[in-house]
Order: C-alpha cells, then structure tokens, then sequence
C-alpha cells in the first residue's frame, strides 16, 4: 500500500473557478504535510505546509484531518499560472518525505 | 545561489555503462535525499541519508550506490545501466528536525539507450 494517495485527475477547470484536491496518508505516526507543486520538467517545490488547524496563503487553503488521515488543498479565483502538478508529501519520521502520485491542474482561459 | 544543486542536468548514456550523479547543498541541512520520477511521474525515494549515514534504502538494486563524503554532498553511483533507469533523478535536502519542508535541486534527466 502506498504511504500516499492522490486522484491523479486531470483536472481541467475555468479561470475563476474554485477547485479541491485531497489526499490520504497511511501511517498514524506521520509527523508533518505539505502541498508541493511541480510544474513540467522542473522541480518539485513547496507550495504550503499544511497544519492541524488549517492554513491558507492568499487563494489557497489547505486542511489535515489527522483522525481521518487526509489533507486537502483548496484553490480559489484559478488563474492560467496556477497550471501545475500537485503533491501531496507526508514527512514521517522527520527525514522520510512520501509523495503522493500528483494531482495534474489545468486551468483554461 | 542554488541551495540544492545537482550534476549533470542531462545524461545520455549506453546500455551497460556506470555513470555518477553528484548533488550538493548549502543550506546546512543534515538529511539528504535520492528520489527517481519515473515517465509515469511518480516521485519514489531511493535513499535517505542522515549526517553521512544511510537511514533509508527503499528497494534499490544494488547496482545503486549513494556515497556521501560530508553532510553537504550525497553522490550516486550506477553501475550496469539498464533501459528502465531511464528516469529524472532529484536530489534533495532537509533538517531532520522542527518539521521543516524539503528542498530540490533541479533533476538529472538520465536517458539509458
């Protein structure tokens, strides 16, 4: 079983439009969470870490619902640039980071 | 200044090679880490390692071998390429502690033909 689980997508949505991605993670134990962003042929590079109660950072939110073991990132006001893969990254021990598969975004003028 | 850089950015290279990737960060961070994207995009960890020391090895052949001579540097080494390493191999870094993000150098993109 995957430490990580993503819905691939694609997502294919309206400039403007509100969109959610959400991801589950296996090991209880898992100590802290953030949402990546990858865009083609480039790194991997963090978008937002995630905390219990909740964060946002301008359009975007991000939940974890540790009794639930899932985590989410909502993405208002979509602009043409928010086009990207997702991550979703689970650190477990403090040195061991699991990506989920991603979550492919296109936003469409 | 790259925080995270790695060496080469494109390989290409012959079935039955060995070739070496280098990767270095100046960030003081004390972990660093291997991960493999494979065409599928999925971002699977090789090797993870802790002030020198290997912590994690996730299931890689042995024809992979990490080196890391300080705690700024974690090369590696593949022996006996094959097709399927064809892959884009990051290196990355964090502190093992405070629960802090990783960081990326830019990928190796490796064509084995």
């Amino acid at each position: 079983r995957k430490e990580v689980e993503q819905d691939p997508g694609p997502f294919n949505v309206p400039e403007g439009a509100t969109v959610a991605f959400n991801c589950t993670y296996s090991n209880s134990a898992s100590q802290s969470f953030f949402w990546y962003r990858q865009d083609c042929r480039k790194e991997p590079k963090l978008l937002m870490s995630v905390y219990s109660s909740g964060n946002e950072d301008g359009r975007f939110t991000a939940q974890l619902n540790r009794a639930s073991q899932y985590i989410s990132l909502l993405i208002r006001d979509s602009k043409l640039s928010d086009s990207a893969t997702y991550l979703c990254v689970v650190n477990i021990t403090g040195n061991q980071f699991y990506f989920g598969t991603g979550t492919s975004l296109t936003v469409i003028p | 200044d790259t925080a995270v850089s790695q060496t080469p950015k494109y390989l290409v290279t012959q079935m039955g090679n060995d070739k070496s990737i280098k990767c270095e960060q100046n960030l003081g961070h004390d972990t660093m880490y291997w991960y493999k994207q494979d065409s599928k995009k999925f971002l699977k960890i090789m090797f993870s390692y802790n002030n020198k020391e290997l912590i994690i090895n996730e299931t890689v052949p042995n024809r992979f071998s990490p080196k890391s001579p300080d705690k700024a540097h974690l090369n590696l080494h593949i022996n006996s390429l094959e097709l399927g390493d064809s892959a884009v191999y990051f290196c990355a870094s964090s502190q093992s502690f405070g629960n802090t993000e990783a960081f990326f150098g830019q990928g190796t993109r490796l064509t084995v033909v």
